[in-house]
């Protein structure tokens, strides 16, 4: 198995600009869970979908943030404008209902944001 | 409301030497608890995982946990470090959602160094 794909891996964009990540997950896997780690905040969860569907999105820190998975295998997440308190690396994980609970990374985005 | 405390932001170990890197959860329920490593500009990988049953699991590269329900800690050990164990090691409790998907909780993070 490929394990989780995201690209780009690397980012470096200016201020207003927008930015769109992506994710294929683990073939399978009916979870999908974007992350954020920053030194000052460690890893922080953004928003999960379960079967295509956001369920829990009380982690996207504001309306410039956006994510979608329209199919099962593939998510987004979109950040328009972009900011420079947006640079940090962006890991997406994918997980199987049927064993649930071992959440499979991806090697991440680093986003700079100048 | 759940939570994980790693108490050590950074260790050195000398090559060959035992490790011991601490953890602790709060969690109303029986937790599902991880150990996730993450080697500098990669990924998390997954080193071991408890569920339930016998309180000793083992995992990958030669680490083992041990959860102690008593003291609400679930440790990470290695017996001999090698000098590829330098990394930052990520403790995590899941939080279940109602279903069967999991929402995880990690702590801040331990930085292992290994001196030769």
């Amino acid at each position: 198995d490929a394990g989780v794909i995201q690209s780009p891996r690397h980012e470096v964009t200016e201020m207003g600009q927008e930015v769109t990540l992506r994710c294929k997950p683990i073939s399978g896997h009916n979870s999908l869970f974007w992350y954020r780690q920053t030194m000052m905040r460690g890893l922080e969860l953004l928003i999960y979908f379960n079967n295509n569907v956001p369920i829990d999105d009380s982690g996207m820190p504001e309306d410039r943030f956006s994510a979608k998975m329209p199919n099962a295998s593939f998510s987004t997440l979109k950040i328009q404008p972009s900011e420079p308190r947006d640079s940090a690396v962006y890991f997406c994980a994918s997980s199987d209902d049927r064993g649930g609970e071992t959440q499979y990374f991806g090697p991440g985005t680093r986003l700079l944001v100048l | 409301a759940q939570s994980v405390t790693q108490p050590d932001i950074h260790i050195t170990v000398s090559e060959g030497a035992s490790l011991e890197l601490r953890c602790n959860y709060s969690y109303g329920a029986t937790p599902y608890l991880f150990w996730y490593v993450q080697s500098p500009g990669q990924g998390l990988q997954l080193l071991l995982k408890y569920f339930s049953g016998d309180t000793l699991v083992q995992g990958i590269k030669g680490f083992e946990a041990e959860f102690k329900r008593s003291q609400s800690s679930f440790n990470l050990r290695k017996p001999s470090v090698h000098w590829s164990d330098a990394a930052e090691y990520f403790c995590a409790v899941a939080s279940n959602y109602g279903g069967a998907t999991n929402k995880l909780i990690f702590g801040t993070g331990t930085l292992l160094a290994v001196q030769p």
